[in-house]
């Protein structure tokens, strides 16, 4: 049973330019998180989505981000005219939820580093 | 709101010896908690969990974690440190009456001393 798979791993974009991050759930699980961590920082969830769903967006910035999860396919978190200050890694994880309570499993994450 | 306190930015402890790395939690009614680590440049890792029962639990690479309701504590524990121990770890919560959502510390970065 594979992990859950994130794609790209690294990431460089200019600023003003898109980025597309993608995460693959593992097996099974229908439940997806995204969070992102800056450098020498913890991880800060931004959104929970189930397929064709988004549960929680909370801690995701109003502007220039968003995510989906379709019913086919992997999770895409979105970040449109990216800035310096989107630097960070980001990591998606997933869940089971039908038998709770479950942990959350990770990704490897994707860096992004913007120029 | 719910939410989740590590104390020590870095601990740093001599291989051989014990390591605890604390946590404190608050959250409105019973507590699931969580202990992750971070290798570099890797992703967390799920290391252990409480949920209900005995307070002592024991998880992956010889850590163990006690969960203290008095004092909404959480601390992560080993008897021997190995080298390879060294890490950032990460203690999390969840109120399981609120949502599926969990909410991590900012993490200790733990130093093992040759």
């Amino acid at each position: 049973n594979a992990g859950v798979m994130q794609n790209p791993r690294h990431l460089v974009r200019r600023r003003g330019q898109e980025a597309r991050l993608r995460c693959s759930p593992m097996k099974g699980h229908s439940h997806v998180y995204w969070y992102r961590q800056l450098p020498e920082e913890g991880l800060k969830f931004m959104v929970y989505l189930q397929k064709e769903n988004i549960i929680d967006e909370s801690g995701m910035p109003k502007e220039r981000f968003s995510a989906e999860f379709p019913k086919e396919g992997p999770s895409i978190l979105r970040i449109q005219q990216v800035v310096r200050g989107d630097s960070a890694a980001y990591f998606c994880a997933s869940s089971p939820v039908e038998l709770r309570p479950y942990e959350q499993y990770f990704g490897p994450g994707t860096r992004l580093t913007v120029t | 709101a719910q939410s989740v306190a590590q104390p020590e930015d870095q601990v740093n402890v001599a291989e051989g010896n014990p390591l605890t790395v604390k946590c404190t939690y608050s959250v409105s009614g019973n507590p699931y908690l969580f202990w992750y680590v971070q290798y570099p440049n890797r992703g967390l890792q799920f290391l252990l969990k409480y949920i209900t029962g005995d307070n002592l639990v024991k998880g992956s690479y010889g850590f163990e974690a006690e969960f203290n309701k008095s004092q909404t504590s959480f601390h992560l524990k080993k008897p021997s440190a190995l080298v390879s121990d060294s890490a950032l770890y990460f203690c999390a919560v969840r109120d399981p009456y609120r949502d599926d959502k969990i909410i991590f510390g900012k993490g200790t970065r733990l130093h093992i001393l040759p």
